[in-house]
């Protein structure tokens, strides 16, 4: 079956970096998408990866490699706004998105 | 302001009412979809229209009925609908669906309560 795992919640603290690990077994791969969910609105897009490497955008940088099933969002110098579910989703072969259950992110003051 | 508008933001319902859920996209996309979203779980995907044409039913209960008139609006007729249903459900659009980097572009979802 078609997986994608990532951890339920973490915590960090204001200022700091967070990693977000995100391990996928799918069935084709044709790209890998995060997105940023605060309780009760809308998923937001945030990154796509299809290659491997790191695609950096402002505060945020997604990572991938294909080779090893495995994404990692990484969130530099932390707010309290930064406080969300972050979803990650992995397009299979026929295009279909699977997705993980989200890692809700707790930023401490 | 999204760019997927979705109505109501809540909605409780007995299980012998019928009920519609609406969402319109802004965005000049051809694909939109209806998820399911419960807590601590995955997304489920229950249709995808493309180009107003039904190409994803994943195995949908019948109590759960879409409509797609034109691109830029989509329906979800709820019918005889059981707690378990109690879920929040998320409209999206975006570019036709299958290609492989258009993201989704999401509403801000319909937290239903089925009592």
């Amino acid at each position: 079956g078609q997986n994608i795992d990532q951890p339920t919640e973490m915590t960090a603290t204001e200022g700091a970096i967070v990693q977000i690990n995100c391990t996928y077994q799918t069935s084709g791969f044709n790209g890998l998408f995060w997105y940023q969910q605060h309780a009760g609105e809308a998923p937001t897009f945030l990154s796509y990866n299809v290659l491997d490497g790191l695609e950096e955008k402002g505060r945020f940088s997604s990572f991938l490699s294909r080779s090893k099933g495995y994404s990692y969002l990484l969130l530099k110098e932390l707010q309290m706004k930064d406080s969300a579910s972050y979803l990650c989703a992995v397009k299979d072969s026929n295009y279909q998105l699977i997705w993980g259950a989200g890692t809700k992110l707790i930023i401490k003051p | 302001e999204t760019g997927v508008t979705q109505t109501p933001r809540h909605l409780v319902m007995g299980m012998t009412n019928k009920k519609s859920l609406k969402c319109e996209q802004h965005l000049g996309h051809n694909a939109m979809y209806w998820y399911k979203q419960s807590a601590k779980k995955p997304l489920e995907l229950m249709f995808v229209y493309n180009f107003k044409e039904q190409t994803e039913n994943n195995s949908v209960p019948s109590r759960f009925s879409p409509e797609c008139p034109n691109s830029s609006h989509l329906f979800l007729h709820l019918h005889t609908l059981q707690p378990e249903d109690s879920a929040l459900y998320l409209c999206a659009s975006s570019q036709a669906s299958g290609t492989g980097s258009s993201p989704l572009h999401f509403g801000n979802g319909t937290r239903l309560t089925v009592t």
